[in-house]
């Protein structure tokens, strides 16, 4: 059964420390997304990768970092420099070429204490 | 940059009405355009999309036009149903390197049974 998980479905953390959200695809898909989402507002991006080893920033990276060691898996770590990292976090996948479709994972609602 | 208008933010119909969700895009070299339906608590899933070389395409209930002219593009549902009842973000995307979707802030879609 293909398609991209996320883990764990919530998370909680207290304020000053890191978090890292899971984000694994079966897909084969090259490129991978970290979007966020508040209540009420569209999908922000953080980072993505087109391919393994390397990433780039999106919009609103700052206290966020990322890697991408494997072709399946784009971890999201969110840092203690993240002024507000409660949220609902979405990992994505595309599947290549010019036409390729973007899919979404479940999501990780994070909430911090 | 991309930026993508999206409207009305909250749309409440009774179950059997259609619905229409416009989005306006500013790109003129945007040629991709997908719909999500995000259910509560859940990730977005694509339900439908579009490219600039169609006009119109359908699937069961729901369709999807777009003018490249006047860069709008729109998602009809008809007959709705209270499973209907989720958050719809439009997209549109261009054919730079990086494929990255600018998405609309979303539509509440309510479907009183």
């Amino acid at each position: 059964d293909g398609g991209i998980t996320q883990s764990p479905k919530y998370l909680f953390r207290k304020e000053g420390q890191n978090v890292t959200l899971s984000c694994e695809q079966n897909l084969n898909h090259d490129a991978m997304y970290w979007y966020r989402q508040d209540p009420g507002q569209g999908l922000r991006l953080i980072y993505y990768s087109q391919i393994v080893n390397d990433f780039q920033k999106g919009d609103i990276a700052e206290g966020y970092s990322v890697s991408r060691e494997k072709k399946e898996s784009f971890p999201l770590t969110v840092t203690s420099a993240q002024k507000n990292p409660t949220a609902f976090y979405l990992c994505a996948s595309r599947s290549g070429g010019v036409g390729g479709e973007q899919f979404f994972g479940p999501g990780t609602r994070l909430t911090v204490l | 940059g991309e930026n993508v208008e999206q409207h009305p933010s909250t749309l409440s119909v009774q179950e059997g009405d259609s619905a229409v969700i416009k989005c306006t895009y500013s790109d003129s070299a945007s040629n991709y355009f997908p719909w999500y339906k995000q259910e509560l608590g859940k990730g977005p899933q694509l339900i439908i999309d579009i490219r600039s070389n169609v006009g119109e395409k359908k699937d069961q209930r729901i369709a999807v036009t777009l003018n490249k002219t006047a860069k709008h593009f729109s998602l009809h549902i008809t007959e709705t149903q209270p499973e209907d009842s989720a958050v719809y973000f439009c997209a549109a995307r261009g054919t730079g390197g990086s494929y990255i979707p600018t998405f609309g802030r979303g539509t509440s879609l309510i479907v009183h049974p």
